[in-house]
C-alpha cells in the first residue's frame, strides 16, 4: 500500500514553455500533497503543500506564480511550472500524506529546461 | 528552508559492517521518519517513530525516538552493497501547527565489498 506515482518520469523542454507534472495517490486518498525540489547532492526541499479543494501554501521564496499547484481531487495534485528557465531544471518530488504523520513519495520527476 | 542536523555526511564502510546515523534537532518533534533514497528516485519509507524512547524494527535496520524528542538514530546491521545510498531523516516540529515535515541534510552511504 501508500503508493504514489509521478508523471512524467522526465521532461525535456524549451526555455519559456510550460511543463505540467502530476502526482497520484494510487491506493489512498491524501489529504494533503507536498511538492519538493532537489538539487544534485542536496536534501529535498520543501516548495508548497497542498491540501485538497483549497489554495496551495507556499514556502519562503517560492514564487506561487512560477509554480503553479492544483489539489482537485484526493488522488491527484499537479505542479505546472510556467515559463520555464534553465534555472528551473532540477528534480521535484512529490508526496502525499492522509493522516499527519507519514508521508510517502512518487519517485520524482526529471526536468530540463535548454 | 530549514534542515535538520544529519551526521555522518558521509560514509565508506566494508560489507557486513554495522552503520549508525543520526538526526538532531534545537527544536522538539512529534513524529519521526526515516527514508533511504536511490539516485534518480523518490525517498522511501524505512521507518516511522511517534513516541519518545520509541524503538522500531525493520529487518536490518532499527531506528530510535530519542528520549528528549529532538534527536533520532537510524543503525544498519551487517551491511550489504544494497544498503548504498543516501539516508534522509524528516522530523514534525511540534507545535509547527501544519503536516509538514523538516528534512536533514542526508548521510550518503557507500560499502565497499
Amino acid at each position: 500500500g501508500a503508493v504514489v506515482s509521478q508523471h512524467p518520469s522526465r521532461v525535456i523542454c524549451k526555455s519559456g514553455t510550460s511543463v505540467k507534472i502530476e502526482c497520484r495517490s494510487l491506493d489512498f486518498q491524501a489529504t494533503t500533497m507536498f511538492w519538493y525540489r532537489q538539487f544534485p547532492k542536496q536534501s529535498l526541499m520543501l516548495m508548497a503543500t497542498s491540501n485538497e479543494g483549497s489554495k496551495a501554501t507556499y514556502e519562503q521564496g517560492v514564487e506561487k506564480d512560477k509554480f503553479l499547484i492544483n489539489h482537485a481531487s484526493l488522488t491527484l495534485s499537479t505542479l505546472t511550472v510556467t515559463s520555464a528557465h534553465p534555472e528551473d531544471s532540477s528534480f521535484y518530488i512529490c508526496s502525499a500524506s492522509w493522516v499527519q504523520e507519514t508521508q510517502y513519495f512518487g519517485p520524482g520527476t526529471r526536468l530540463l529546461v535548454l | 528552508g530549514q534542515q535538520l542536523n544529519q551526521s555522518p555526511q558521509s560514509m565508506f564502510i566494508q560489507e557486513g559492517e554495522d552503520v549508525s546515523m543520526n538526526c538532531t534537532s534545537s527544536s522538539i518533534f512529534n513524529t519521526w521518519l526515516w527514508y533511504k533514497q536511490d539516485p534518480g528516485e523518490g525517498p522511501v519509507l524505512l521507518i516511522a517513530l511517534y513516541k519518545a524512547g520509541e524503538l522500531t524494527s525493520n529487518g536490518r535496520l532499527t531506528a530510535q525516538f530519542g528520549i528528549t524528542r529532538k534527536d533520532s538514530f537510524l543503525n544498519i546491521s551487517a551491511s550489504i552493497p544494497s544498503d548504498v545510498g543516501i539516508y534522509f531523516c524528516a522530523g514534525q516540529r511540534e507545535g509547527s501547527g501544519t503536516y509538514k515535515y523538516i528534512f536533514g541534510t542526508g548521510t550518503r552511504l557507500k560499502v565497499l565489498a
